[in-house]
Parts: C-alpha cells; sequence; structure tokens
C-alpha cells in the first residue's frame, strides 16, 4: 500500500522565517502527491499537487513544495511564515488500486508573532 | 450548496445509542469518500462511494460502522451501540470523479463524543 509519513509532531516558527512541513512517502510507481490545510473547527482545504513535470510546485497561500525522487519527499515550504499560517497540515499519497487518498498523521504549525 | 454539508457538526451520546452523521455533497460530485480523524492519528479512511454503489469498504472499522448513498448525493453514517472508542471527528469528502489527479473538497466534519 501507498503511505506517507510526516515525521515531526509541531513545528514552531518565528512569523517572517521560512516554513518547512516535511513528508516522505513510499509507492509502487509514479507518486501522486498532495498537501492539505485544516484550520481549527474546519474541513481540509487543498494546497498544491504533485502528479508530473517540474518538481516545484506552487500552491495557494504563498506554498510551495519540492518533489524529489532520490530522497522519496515532498516538503512543504514556505519563504516567510504568517500568523495566520498557524493550521494542521497533512500530506497525502494517491492510493494505487484504490481510489482513495492516504494521508499522514498531520503537522501542527506553529507560527509565533 | 457550494460545499460540502455536514450534520450535525457536533453529537453527544451514551454508550450504546446509534448515531447517524450525514453529509450533502457538492452537486454533480460523483465521489463521495468518509474518514475518521482522531486525535494523534491523522486521517483514516472509512469508505468509498461512486455514485450509489460502495466498491471500497475496507476501512469501516467493524460490523456496526455502516454507510449508504441515496440519488447519487446525500449519505449517511450509521454507527451502531456506540462505544467511546467511536468518539472522533468524521470527514466527509467528494470529487467530480474518484480521485486520480484531481482534489478531494472536505466538509468541516462532525464531532461526535460517547460518553
Amino acid at each position: 500500500a501507498q503511505s506517507v509519513a510526516q515525521p515531526e509532531d509541531q513545528v514552531n516558527v518565528a512569523e517572517g522565517n521560512p516554513l518547512t512541513v516535511k513528508c516522505t512517502y513510499s509507492v509502487s510507481g509514479n507518486p501522486y502527491l498532495f498537501w492539505y490545510v485544516q484550520y481549527p473547527n474546519r474541513g481540509l482545504q487543498f494546497l498544491l499537487k504533485y502528479i508530473t513535470g517540474d518538481n516545484l510546485v506552487k500552491g495557494s497561500y504563498g506554498f510551495e513544495a519540492e518533489f524529489n525522487k532520490s530522497q522519496t519527499s515532498f516538503h512543504l515550504k514556505k519563504p516567510s511564515a504568517l500568523v495566520s499560517d498557524s493550521a494542521l497540515y497533512f500530506c497525502a499519497v494517491r492510493d494505487y488500486g484504490n481510489n482513495r487518498l492516504a494521508f499522514g498523521k498531520g503537522n501542527q504549525v506553529v507560527v509565533i508573532p | 450548496g457550494a460545499g460540502v454539508s455536514q450534520s450535525p457538526s457536533n453529537k453527544v451520546t451514551e454508550k450504546g445509542k446509534d448515531v447517524e452523521l450525514r453529509c450533502d455533497p457538492i452537486s454533480g460530485h460523483t465521489a463521495l469518500y468518509w474518514y475518521r480523524q482522531s486525535l494523534g492519528q491523522g486521517l483514516e479512511f472509512l469508505i468509498y462511494f461512486q455514485g450509489n454503489s460502495a466498491p471500497d469498504k475496507s476501512g469501516l472499522p467493524s460490523d456496526r460502522f455502516s454507510a449508504e448513498r441515496t440519488g447519487g448525493s446525500v449519505s449517511t453514517l450509521t454507527i451502531q451501540r456506540t462505544q467511546q472508542e467511536d468518539s472522533a471527528v468524521y470527514l466527509c469528502a467528494s470529487s467530480l470523479v474518484a480521485v486520480n489527479t484531481g482534489e478531494l473538497f472536505f466538509g468541516e466534519g462532525s464531532r461526535l463524543t460517547v460518553l
């Protein structure tokens, strides 16, 4: 089965500093990778996806993610974090053979003013 | 509606009672998913509908859990004889077609607390 791992439980970053949320994947075949964000008491919102093409994918709210095949990683990045970026971030991979996404356990991001 | 709607938003019930959770997907979306979100556990897949059929119900944790979808639209997740370990946020998502390269649209969830 396809899976993703998000090794950190919480990421703390000062406002204005770069933000990185880590994700590694395990798939057979070409990976379809996604990032979602969940603000407090809200549903998950799509941020960006990698299907094919450029390894650097740009998404909503100034976020981007870099697909690295050799390291099997798909880290989420933002050059300058905002307090409003404080949320729960989920990495996901399409589960081949099943029409669904497999999600990681999520990372809580706290941006400190 | 404009988005995926779930009800109730909060449900507190006593152990042993049955509960029903409802999901109204985005109009025209043929695929519908139920996930469960528990603290520290991430999102756990429960069941997937394509139209009114459920080709994948492998994530349902026990036979106390069932779901149906009618008219290719509204879905109901039923939990019978609830247990405390059923306490979680139940998320519904829909997509235009079964997830391939597209995105899922999530509702805000139904928070279930079993006392």
